[in-house]
């Protein structure tokens, strides 16, 4: 079946402005996160959602980045008046049950968007 | 102490050879552990998980020691396409965020 799907996949953005990145999560897929990762970096960790709930916020690095997800399904991430520093690629990734442990709850990432702000 | 950290590498082997390496993570309390191989400038890939016992996946093995805290990945006959950065990732029981190492570098040359 269709993997997780990302768009844009490339994004140049001037500073100030906003964006708005989308994620289509596997179908079926109850959770959905999304992560953040800088050239040469490791992921990190944004925002979390199961279902339409987002019950840990606490990766979003300031009050202008939001995210939501309507219908149990697709997600949006916007950043508010952008930075440079907002500069990375934002990738998303579904799972089909709420992680609690053991196998079978593996995240599967969708392509990403490499989010450039000038 | 982060709570993931692998050797970054990289770890340059000939085709045909054996190449392994581990990861260390700090909570005693993880359950649940993946090998991802992440590609330049592409998406993580599910590799593999690691269960308690080992598992063998073709020509990777992974294994997984609870005492030291370490889970190790072992590739025997590399490919050229086995080139590619691999994350140790671990999640932690009843939490559904998970951590990722840095990742170690793989170069197979012909």
């Amino acid at each position: 079946g269709a993997g997780v799907s990302q768009s844009p996949s490339n994004k140049v953005t001037e500073k100030g402005k906003d964006v708005e990145l989308r994620c289509d999560p596997i179908s079926g897929h109850t959770a959905l996160y999304w992560y953040r990762q800088s050239l040469g970096q490791g992921l990190e960790f944004l925002i979390y959602f199961q279902g339409n709930s987002a019950p840990d916020k606490s990766g979003l690095p300031s009050d202008r980045f939001s995210a939501e997800r309507t219908g149990g399904s697709v997600s949006t991430l916007t950043i508010q008046r952008t930075q440079q520093e907002d500069s990375a690629v934002y990738l998303c990734a579904s799972s089909l049950v709420r992680l609690s442990g053991g196998a079978g709850n593996e995240q599967f990432f969708g392509p990403g968007t490499r989010l450039t702000v000038l | 102490r982060k709570e993931v950290e692998q050797d970054p590498g990289p770890f340059n082997v000939p085709e045909g050879a054996t190449v392994a390496f581990n990861c260390t993570y700090s909570n005693s309390a993880s359950q649940s552990f993946f090998w991802y191989r992440q590609d330049c400038r592409k998406e993580p890939k599910l590799l593999m998980s690691v269960y308690s016992s080992g598992n063998e996946d073709g020509r990777f093995t992974a294994q997984l020691n609870r005492a030291s805290q370490y889970i190790s990945l072992l590739i025997r006959d590399s490919k050229l396409s086995d080139s590619a950065t691999y994350l140790c990732v671990v999640n932690i029981a009843a939490h559904y965020k998970l951590s990722f190492g840095a990742g170690t570098t793989v170069t197979v040359r012909a």
